[in-house]
């Protein structure tokens, strides 16, 4: 079946530190990986994707290389800011008809001055 | 443009009320998804719509149903609310030829069951 693990929270950082949070994933087939973001009283936003192997996907000065051999799609920020403050969950389509999406718990990450 | 867009944001309830939660979307997608998100959950889904006029269950659907109006509007309705339903409901939507596998998220409703 398709299932992701998601790196444990909360996270705390300050602010200019670099950011992982880790993901793995399990999956039938090659399903394409996301990452959203979810900020205080708001719906979730795509941050970024890859729809294939060793695709990198980035945007906001995020990263994520889709690693089809260790099965992972693991977050990166060289230097995060304080409105990075947010929830992250890592998800991976099923690429069916319908697109279902299998999400990970989240993780909180906050950023201190 | 609106996106996803949901009502209402907040309710509360007491055990045994009904409710329908609405939802529409103004992207011409096809495909409409109920989720649900609790502490340490993450985000699991009710039911989806895979076009208009079909719906399926999803991970979790005992309590649940659904009607998908037409295809901009997918709604979610409660019977018979439990306080196990206390949780933060989001509506999606995704079907863009051009982003098929993205989904649109709407800004969620926050219900309490008493």
């Amino acid at each position: 079946g398709n299932s992701v693990t998601q790196m444990e929270g909360p996270v705390t950082l300050s602010e200019e530190a670099f950011l992982t949070i880790n993901c793995t994933y399990t999956a039938t087939g090659y399903p394409s990986l996301f990452w959203y973001v979810q900020y205080p009283g708001e719906g979730l936003q795509l941050l970024l994707k890859a729809t294939k192997a060793d695709d990198k996907g980035s945007n906001k000065g995020f990263e994520a290389t889709y690693r089809k051999e260790t099965t992972s799609f693991h977050l990166e920020k060289g230097s995060v800011q304080v409105s990075d403050s947010a929830v992250y969950f890592c998800a991976l389509s099923d690429q069916t008809g319908a697109n279902n999406l299998f999400f990970g718990t989240g993780t909180r990450l906050t950023v201190i001055p | 443009n609106a996106g996803v867009t949901q009502t209402p944001k907040f309710q509360v309830l007491k055990t045994g009320q009904s409710m329908t939660l609405q939802c529409a979307q103004d992207m011409n997608h096809n495909s409409m998804y109920w989720y649900r998100q609790d502490p340490g959950m993450g985000l699991r889904l009710i039911y989806y719509s895979a076009s208009e006029g079909t719906t399926d269950k999803g991970e979790v659907p005992n309590g649940y149903n659904v009607s998908r109006l037409n295809k901009r509007e997918f709604s979610l309705r409660l019977e018979s609310a439990a306080p196990s339903q206390t949780s933060v409901y989001f509506c999606a939507s995704s079907g863009d030829g051009r982003k098929p596998y993205e989904q649109y998220f709407g800004p969620g409703t926050r219900l309490t069951v008493t």
